[in-house]
């Protein structure tokens, strides 16, 4: 069966600092991962990454993934108290089922 | 607003109710889906329509949900004789073909 395994599952970090977001998978028929964050509400999307060793960036965050060793991380940089969210990793066969990790919480001090 | 919209966005209602829930997903996705949360879990996949099929169901379906995708456009979701269990938050989402999957605000059904 198809699982995703996010570590931490929580994290406390001063603003400022850089944080990475672990995932890790076991899925059959590999096509994409993609990366959310969700604040109470519903996911917000931010990487989609279907090849190995590129690196996607947006702003302070970016993520790559290791297809061979299957994990991504989720870096991001100079942490904002705005980004204090659940950090969702999904995996999935094209898009039709995408199986979720549980997240992992990242709260930030001021 | 042009993302997904869901309501209502949150029900309560008595064990043994049926509920239902109604997605207008992103105007020209033909893809939707239907996704439940619960705390501290990641969404778990139920259905997914492409335009007006519904081409597959979790075995988290039981038999009282049922989901429809009458003209290929908007969706509905409907609980019957709701249990505790069903407590959670209904994320209905939306993509064109295999692009990205954009998710609505959710429905969070408390059933007491």
């Amino acid at each position: 069966e198809d699982k995703v395994v996010q570590s931490p599952l929580s994290l406390v970090v001063h603003e400022g600092d850089t944080v990475t977001l672990n995932c890790s998978y076991e899925v059959t028929n590999f096509r994409s991962l993609l990366w959310y964050k969700q604040e109470k509400k519903a996911p917000t999307f931010l990487f989609m990454l279907t090849s190995s060793g590129i690196e996607k960036k947006s702003g302070r965050l970016s993520s790559i993934l290791d297809k061979k060793e299957l994990f991504s991380i989720l870096n991001i940089t100079a942490t904002q108290t705005g980004d204090s969210a659940i950090y969702l990793c999904a995996v999935g066969f094209g898009n039709e089922k995408l199986t979720f990790g549980t997240g992992t919480r990242l709260t930030i001090i001021p | 607003d042009t993302g997904v919209s869901q309501n209502p966005r949150h029900k309560i209602t008595k064990r043994g109710q049926n509920v239902t829930f109604r997605c207008d997903p992103i105007s020209e996705h033909n893809r939707l889906y239907w996704y439940r949360q619960t705390l501290g879990q990641g969404p778990e996949f139920l259905t997914y329509f492409q335009n007006e099929a519904q081409l597959e169901k979790s075995r988290l379906l039981s038999d009282r949900f049922s989901a429809e995708r009458p003209k290929g456009s908007f969706s509905t979701l409907e609980i019957q004789r709701t249990e505790q269990g069903d407590s959670a938050m209904y994320l209905c989402a939306s993509s064109f073909g295999l692009d990205t999957i954009y998710f609505g605000e959710g429905s969070w059904l408390t059933v007491v």
